[in-house]
């Protein structure tokens, strides 16, 4: 069983709508909680990044933490053809500048 | 720009022959990774290094090998060349407590 497993995708949606995001893992001493987002032929980028269980949020984008679930989930509202891309969620032990466990992607289109 | 730069962005080896992967950056960052990812996965962690001298193997160190001998640069080396190293590497570099930043990637294919 892998540590971090990610819903598969691929996911279409129309413009405007809510999208979920999700992780689940396995090893309770990862702390810290991160998504990447990767345009194609792109390194990632960090989108959000969050310490322990809670939401956070910024912009249209919002990190949510359950650790007693051991589930992640991003959320993107009003969602833009700009936001088609591959969405990485990524889990460390005691700092995100420690070494990092992704899962494997979800790639997100969002339709004109 | 600042950043992480990798060098070359597409490269075509032979079974059995030798290459380095460059990775610098100019952000003063002490720690730095390299990962392979495959079509359709994640990203596998192969070497990483906390500051210049000190390195360490991650998930899939087999068949390459680092260095650091500078803050800016942590290059990766394969010194033979096989099929199952066709994939694209990413170098991430980050300071204490921030999160890392990644380069844009080397392509290679093995035939």
């Amino acid at each position: 069983q892998k540590e971090v497993e990610q819903d598969p995708g691929p996911l279409s949606v129309p413009e405007g709508a809510i999208v979920s995001l999700n992780c689940t893992y396995s090893n309770s001493a990862f702390q810290y909680f991160m998504w990447y987002r990767q345009y194609s032929r792109k390194g990632p980028e960090l989108l959000m990044y969050t310490y322990s269980s809670g939401n956070k949020e910024d912009g249209r984008f919002t990190a949510q933490v359950d650790k007693s679930s051991k589930y992640i989930s991003l959320f993107i509202r009003d969602s833009q053809p700009s936001d088609s891309a591959t969405y990485l969620c990524a889990m460390s032990y005691n700092t995100n500048a420690g070494k990092s466990t992704f899962g494997d992607g979800t790639t997100l289109t969002v339709k004109p | 720009n600042a950043g992480v730069t990798q060098t070359p962005k597409f490269r075509i080896l032979k079974i059995g022959q030798s290459m380095t992967l460059q990775c610098t950056q100019d952000m003063n960052h002490n720690y730095m990774y390299w990962y392979r990812q495959d079509p359709g996965m994640g990203l596998k962690l192969i070497y990483y290094s906390v500051g210049a001298g000190i390195t360490d193997k991650g998930e899939v160190p087999n068949g390459y090998n680092v260095s650091r001998s500078t803050t800016e640069d942590f290059p990766l080396r394969l010194e033979l060349a096989a099929p199952s190293q066709t994939s694209v590497y990413f170098c991430a570099s980050t300071g204490s407590d921030q999160p890392q930043h990644f380069g844009d990637g080397t392509r290679l294919s093995i035939l």
